[in-house]
């Protein structure tokens, strides 16, 4: 199993710009999380996904937007960059039962910087 | 309040030494508690849960007391592959929400030789 997976791994925007960063997990986990992380700060939940066609946000959503038309793939989306945006993203996900169960997955993340 | 407040550190210690986080949570209706480990510029990865009744797991023991709603962790005999930013996580269910985890800010470690 490749476990989670993300890309790009660098991109650079600029202010305006939209883009999609990319998340796929072949665990057949039904749960996906985005989060980002600034520097010298904790995991900041943006959305999540508890399974097909089903997402919610988190404590941060402003300013993106995510589908999760199957299992295995739950894109994030930024429709106009902004410099507040620059940032490490992750993308985990979990299982729903198991001895895993409760355990996050993450991805090696995207490093975005918005300028 | 933070719902997971941790000392960001950095603790500086010899090899051999042994170091001891602590974690305390805002939200009396959590319900797991974890450590993870996140290396520089890398993923976090699952390293313990924390059980109740405590747990070890080599070198490394995690501890929890509900009723001061705090959290431990105590790595023992520290080796320079022990460097590291320990994050400590906590899953809440609120109302209707599935559990979600909350993730502390960090305890940053290096171990020097």
């Amino acid at each position: 199993n490749a476990g989670v997976t993300q890309t790009p791994k660098f991109r650079i925007l600029k202010i305006g710009q939209s883009m999609t960063l990319q998340c796929t997990q072949d665990m057949n986990h039904n749960y996906m999380y985005w989060y980002r992380q600034d520097p010298g700060m904790g995991l900041k939940l943006i959305y999540y996904s508890v399974g097909a066609g089903i997402t919610d946000k988190g404590e941060v959503p402003n300013g993106y937007n995510v589908s999760r038309s199957t299992t295995e793939d739950f894109p994030l989306r930024l429709e106009l960059a902004a410099p507040s945006q620059t940032s490490v993203y992750f993308c985990a996900s979990r299982p729903t039962s198991g001895i895993a169960y409760n355990e996050q997955f993450f991805g090696p993340g995207t490093r975005l910087t918005v300028l | 309040r933070k719902e997971v407040e941790q000392d960001p550190g950095p603790f500086n210690v010899p090899e051999g030494a042994t170091v001891a986080f602590n974690c305390t949570y805002s939200n009396s209706a959590s319900q797991s508690f974890f450590w993870y480990r996140q290396d520089c510029r890398k993923e976090p990865k699952l390293l313990m849960s924390v059980y109740s009744s405590g747990n070890e797991d080599g070198r490394f023991t995690a501890q929890l007391n509900r009723a001061s709603q705090y959290i431990s962790l105590l790595i023992r005999d520290s080796k320079l592959s022990d460097s590291a930013t320990y994050l400590c996580v906590v899953n809440m269910v609120r109302g209707s929400t599935l559990g979600r985890l909350y993730f502390g800010r960090g305890t940053q470690l290096t171990v020097w030789p």
